[in-house]
Order: C-alpha cells, then structure tokens, then sequence
C-alpha cells in the first residue's frame, strides 16, 4: 500500500521569500512522484514528476523538489514566491504497474504582500 | 495545448437520482480516470479504465457506479441512486498508455451537489 503525508495543510509565506511545501510518502516499491497545483474552481494541473533518474526535478513556475530516498520525501521548493503562486499543491504517488494515484490532503500556501 | 474537458462544471440533483459526468480526454490519451475531492478532503481514486474495460477500482466504486467509453470520444461516469454523501467536486484525467511516466493529465472538475 502506499500513502502521502502533506505536512502544514496551511503554509503562508511573504513575497519574494523562499517556498517550501513537505511530502514524505510510503511505499512498498520505488515511486513515482508527482507534485500538482490546484487554483480556485479549476482542476489538477501538473507542476512536476520524478520517475527515475537525477532526483533533482524542476517544474514549471519556478518549482523544483527533490526525490530523497533516505527520507521519504518529495518536498517541493520555489526560491522566491509570487503573489500567482497562492493555491493549493497535492503531492501524490503511483508505482510501477500501478496506474492510481495516491494524492496528500493537499496544502493551501497563501502569499502575503 | 490539448485538454481534458469536463461537463457540466456544476451537477445539482435530487438524492436517489441518476446522474452522469461527462468527459472528452485528450485525443491520443487512451487511459482514463476518475477521482473525486470530497469538500475540505483529499482527492480520492475511483476507477481506470483501459481498452474499455475497468483496469483497476477502488473500494469507494461500488456497484452504484458504472464507467463507459459510448464513442471514440467520451468517457463517462454514471452514479445510481445518488445519495447526499456522493457530493463532490468529480475529477476525469487521462493519459498516454504504454508508458508509465507519463502523468495524468486533469480536467476542471464536475462539482456535484445532492440534494
């Protein structure tokens, strides 16, 4: 079985300072990935996946996250927040021959001006 | 750049009633997927759909639910009996089949309302 724990299900940050949103999953078999950005009344929109390879991933908007097989974690980083950043972002995780994704309870970052 | 499309963008029913979700994937995409979001809760696997048939479910899709793929176009999702507990914001995704790190690719949603 596999799981995504969001951790802060609320996160503000001021504009221009650094963005960090935390996921750590369990899974039973390598991962897959995913960070998705939800803006008000619309749906999931992809920022960012980790498949294989370099563990480093950027995205778009400035988003990048780092795929730490030690730690359990997906933590999603952006250096400078704008104000069109304000959403909600849900990690989620599949495996391989596994095509559901399995979403955290989401986190609604605020930007404050 | 191609889209999921979902309709309508706001369901309103009377409880015990019939209702489908409609959904246009992308045109190459030949996986397709429901999710819901119940509101202030994560978003929950359904049901994929392969080769039109159910690939794999979840224990939420029971048998009040059922999927169909009618054309070559539409991906449907139909809820039997609808109760007040099944409203939900519904999601529709598809995705490339054949490659697994492809990713799901979402429409806006189908709020549905039961009353």
């Amino acid at each position: 079985a596999q799981s995504v724990t969001q951790l802060g299900s609320h996160v503000s940050v001021s504009e221009g300072a650094l963005v960090l949103l935390r996921c750590n999953y369990s899974s039973s078999v390598p991962p897959y990935l995913f960070w998705y950005v939800q803006y008000p009344n619309q749906g999931l929109q992809l920022l960012l996946k980790y498949t294989t390879g370099a563990t480093l991933v950027k995205g778009i908007n400035g988003f990048e996250a780092e795929f730490k097989k030690s730690e359990t974690s997906f933590h999603l980083t952006k250096p400078s927040a704008h104000m069109s950043d304000a959403a909600e972002y849900f990690c989620a995780v599949c495996n391989f021959g596994n095509e559901k994704l399995t979403f955290g309870t989401g986190t609604r970052l605020t930007i404050i001006p | 750049e191609p889209e999921v499309t979902q309709t309508p963008s706001h369901q309103v029913t009377q409880m015990g009633q019939e209702v489908i979700l409609r959904c246009v994937p992308i045109s190459n995409h030949l996986y397709f997927y429901w999710y819901r979001q119940i509101l202030g809760q994560k978003v929950e696997f359904l049901v994929s759909f392969y080769n039109n048939e159910i690939s794999e479910k979840s224990e939420i899709f029971d048998d009040q639910f059922s999927v169909e793929r009618p054309d070559g176009s539409n991906f449907t999702l139909k809820i039997r009996s609808t109760k007040l507990e099944d409203s939900a914001m519904y999601f529709c995704a598809s995705s490339e089949a054949g490659r697994l790190n492809q990713p799901q690719h979402f429409g806006d949603g189908t709020r549905l309302s039961i009353l």
